[in-house]
């Protein structure tokens, strides 16, 4: 399978402060990247899509200037969430993909943020 | 949102023991329906895309099944190791978007 790396992998900070994830593919260009996350007992929800180069399409009910995606390069994604609530607190997990693995997508690790 | 559902919840299993659980989706606009076994703190692992009606595929003692006119598919785990215990997630897809369903947590007791 292929190697993507997340960082951090849990965050804490207080409400109204902006946190940064980073998403890195290591072992192949990733043309484009999903965005995830996962309440509790919930499941994993598409939040956004970005192609390299371009403005990320955001899922219904997500918001673009509160999540801001990143995608300048083919190994790399990052994922701003802006002035954190806590009901931002949730699991974030990013999934590059390419055209040339049409069928199968890897995960990174995930990153855990609570807001207090 | 497509709704992918998986049952049961949760599972214990003793070692030794086979068990199975299942995944039910739309079955319209069918594409892909992909498995993936999580384990805390880990990135989720692929362990199968189905695409075909009829679709079998096994991976060592972990096998599943897929019914794409009746929206269902099976995971099969023959007899059941510790190591076994993870959540395991299915996922449907009618293009390269995947939506999942909430997971079984699967516990393996020694």
């Amino acid at each position: 399978g292929a190697v993507v790396s997340q960082h951090p992998s849990w965050v804490i900070c207080k409400s109204g402060t902006s946190v940064k994830i980073e998403c890195r593919s290591l072992d192949f260009q990733a043309t484009t990247m999903f965005w995830y996350r996962q309440f509790p007992k919930q499941s994993l929800m598409l939040m956004a899509t970005s192609n390299e180069g371009s403005k990320a399409t955001y899922e219904q009910g997500v918001e673009k200037d509160k999540f801001l995606i990143n995608h300048a390069s083919l190994t790399l994604s990052t994922l701003t969430v802006t002035s954190a609530h806590p009901e931002d607190s949730s699991f974030y997990i990013c999934s590059p993909w390419t055209s040339g693995r049409p069928d199968t997508q890897y995960f990174g690790p995930g990153t855990r943020l609570t807001v207090l | 949102i497509l709704n992918v559902e998986q049952s049961p919840q949760s599972l214990h299993v003793q070692e030794g023991d086979s068990t199975n659980f299942t995944c039910s989706f739309p079955s319209s606009n069918f594409y892909a329906l992909h498995w993936y076994r999580w384990e805390t703190a880990k990135s989720p692992e692929a362990l199968f895309v189905m695409t075909l009606n009829g679709d079998e595929k096994k991976k060592g003692r972990i096998s599943a099944t897929l019914n794409t006119k009746e929206g269902y598919s099976y995971l099969y785990i023959k007899g059941s190791q510790p190591e076994d215990s993870a959540t395991y997630l299915c996922a449907f897809s009618n293009d390269y978007k995947l939506s999942f369903g909430a997971g079984t947590t699967v516990t393996v007791r020694a």
